[in-house]
């Protein structure tokens, strides 16, 4: 299956600092990228959906000033947690899809721990 | 409504047993249903999937069943290892819009050695 590289694995901030979490994709052009957020033990739960030079389209509840989604390049996207707060500390997964093809395409997570 | 029903919440087998699990959705606006295995701190990888056109799809050991008119289907693992021990999520694809995924609550399947 295709691959998509998600960094970094785990990161520790301070309360108040920005994070940037990406993700690429390696052997396909995701056209659509999915940001996912799951709690311990929780499901996946669906943050934005970005389209490759577009504006992201944001989930009801999800802050957009908050998590800043970039999605500049068919193969790049980019989630920032503005200001993180403890709060904020969660495993943030991205998963890409070429075209309207069915198949998504995980990332392998960041774990994000916010002090 | 766009919500997709998962249970069990957990499941402990033997080894060599099946494993089973199910989902039911309610929107009919779904076009597409898969499954997807998550060890701890990895994304999920995904197993097995079928289109509502399909009743039954079969890879090796797992098994999708899909009931188009009670709007559920389950993933049957047979002969089950105690490295299939991991989360398994159903999800369903919008059909329209952003696509997007719904995805169930999860299974903790545990196999017993």
């Amino acid at each position: 299956g295709a691959v998509v590289s998600q960094h970094p694995s785990w990161v520790i901030c301070k309360s108040g600092t920005s994070v940037k979490i990406e993700c690429r994709s390696l052997d396909f052009q995701a056209t659509t990228m999915f940001w996912y957020r799951q709690f311990p033990k929780q499901s996946l739960m669906l943050m934005a959906t970005s389209n490759e030079g577009s504006k992201a389209t944001y989930e009801q509840g999800v802050e957009k000033d908050k998590f800043l989604i970039n999605h500049a390049s068919l193969t790049l996207s980019t989630l920032t947690v503005t200001s993180a707060h403890p709060e904020d500390s969660s495993f943030y997964i991205c998963s890409g899809r070429g075209g309207l093809g069915e198949k998504l395409f995980f990332g392998s997570g960041t774990q994000l721990s916010v002090l | 409504q766009q919500q997709v029903k998962q249970s069990p919440q957990s499941l402990i087998v033997q080894k060599g047993g099946i494993s089973i699990i199910n989902c039911a959705y309610e929107n009919t606006a779904f076009d597409y249903f898969p499954w997807y295995q998550q060890f701890p701190g990895k994304g999920p990888a995904l197993l097995i999937a079928i289109r509502p056109d399909v009743s039954e799809k079969k890879e090796g050991r797992f098994t999708i069943s899909f009931n188009k008119s009670a709007k559920q289907f389950s993933l049957h693992i047979m002969d089950s290892q105690p490295g299939d021990s991991a989360t398994y999520f159903c999800a369903a694809r919008a059909s329209s819009g952003t696509y997007k995924y719904i995805f169930g609550t999860g299974t903790r399947l545990k196999v017993l050695a």
